[in-house]
Parts: C-alpha cells; sequence; structure tokens
C-alpha cells in the first residue's frame, strides 16, 4: 500500500525551530517529486516547499523562504522539513504530498499530516 | 503568483440531485503548446487529507465515481457531481498547476445535504 507517514509535530514557541519527517512507503521514493502543503486551522491549502526526486531541485513559497529547509533521503524513503524563526502563522496542519507520476504540480498521494501549533 | 477563486463558498444539495462548483483563475492555465488546462479537483473530508478527484480539468483519477466530472477551459472552470451521495460531504477545492511547483488552491466550497 502506499502510504506517507509524517511526525515531529508538536507546541512550540515563537521563534522556535521545528523538524518534520515523512516515510515513504509503498513505491520508489527515489522516482518522485514530493511537497509540502499546508492548512492553517479551518482554512484552505497552502503549498510550502518542493523537492526533486533527485533533492537537486528546490522551491519555496514566498511566506517560508529562508526560514524552511526541504530535504530528502533517498535511501531512507524520507523527506524532512527543517523550520526555524517559527512564527504564530505558521500554525498548521502540515501534509507531505507526492506529485503524480508524469503530472507535475499535482498531489496524488496525500499523508495524513502533522500539526505544528507555534505560540507561547 | 495565480489566484484562484471559486463560488460559491458553500451549497446545500438535496440527495440525488446535481450540485456545481465554479473555479476561476487570475489568468490562463491553458498551456498553448499541448493544448491542455493545468487544473486539478481535490475532495477533502473532515479531518482528513485531501483526495485528488479530477486533473488536465477533466480527467477523472483512477478509482473516482463518474458522477464527478470537470469542464472548463482557460480561466473558467466547473466541478460537477450529477448526483449528490451522503458521502460526497466535503470541501472542494480547485488547484492550478501551471505555474508549477508554485502551486496554488483555491479558497474552497463546503458542500452540504439540503
Amino acid at each position: 500500500e502506499v502510504q506517507l507517514v509524517e511526525s515531529g509535530g508538536g507546541l512550540v514557541q515563537p521563534g522556535g525551530s521545528l523538524r518534520l519527517s515523512c516515510a515513504a512507503s509503498g513505491f520508489t521514493f527515489s522516482s518522485y517529486e514530493m511537497n509540502w502543503v499546508r492548512q492553517a486551522p479551518g482554512k484552505g491549502l497552502e503549498w510550502v516547499s518542493y523537492i526533486s526526486s533527485s533533492g537537486s531541485t528546490i522551491y519555496y513559497a514566498d511566506s517560508v523562504k529562508g526560514r524552511f529547509t526541504i530535504s530528502r533521503d533517498n535511501a531512507k524513503n524520507s523527506l524532512y522539513l527543517q523550520m526555524n524563526s517559527l512564527r504564530a502563522e505558521d500554525t498548521a496542519v502540515y501534509y507531505c504530498a507526492r506529485d503524480l507520476p508524469m503530472v507535475r504540480g499535482v498531489v496524488d498521494v496525500w499523508g495524513k499530516g502533522t500539526t505544528v501549533t507555534v505560540s507561547s | 503568483d495565480i489566484v484562484m477563486t471559486q463560488s460559491p463558498d458553500s451549497l446545500a444539495v438535496s440527495l440525488g440531485e446535481r450540485a456545481t462548483i465554479n473555479c476561476k483563475s487570475s489568468q490562463s492555465v491553458l498551456y498553448s503548446s499541448n493544448n491542455k488546462n493545468y487544473l486539478a479537483w481535490y475532495q477533502q473530508k473532515p479531518g482528513q487529507p485531501p483526495k485528488l478527484l479530477i486533473y488536465w480539468a477533466s480527467t477523472r483519477e483512477s478509482g473516482v465515481p463518474d458522477r464527478f466530472s470537470g469542464s472548463g477551459s482557460g480561466t473558467d472552470f466547473t466541478l460537477t457531481i450529477s448526483s449528490l451521495q451522503a458521502e460526497d460531504v466535503a470541501v472542494y477545492y480547485c488547484q492550478q498547476y501551471y505555474s508549477t511547483p508554485r502551486i496554488t488552491f483555491g479558497p474552497g466550497t463546503k458542500v452540504d445535504i439540503k
């Protein structure tokens, strides 16, 4: 079964850091482009970051650029998001999301999400 | 960034009736070289992640019931649920991937049973 399982969320103070992980299984992780997408409480979906299958190409939303770092370890079938200088507006459920093969930008597999709360 | 808008914000439809959701992009998402619209639709039920329904504006994802259909081109798109079922209660999002990887989503349309 194709599966993405996020972990690492929690409560953190403003200015703090957190590292999210996403464990992939059931497919050849190294062949797929991946994303992080977040959803603030009661709000819509916001794309956060993208990484190519090899990890050589990376993009960020302007709202997180310079504070968040996406990475992957294909040997461990894992995707990561290092989040620094966290703000209240970063509070959200963070989803690990796989691009549909041959249709870059369409997410065909989503994890269940991990909740990040930034509050003092 | 390409801004996506949706209408209505919410709608209530009787079981077995048609539900129609509109989506508009701030610029065309039709790529002239392949004549494809870079527009997808997702369904999100409470407490669950989104689920892909449609991409290329009208291509149904594998396993999606055929009561879901997408149409439109350029800047104006529609998701139609031909005969609403109880399990279709959800929020529906449109998404453009013309500017991939900088994808953007619409604000969502909540569908309920009347």
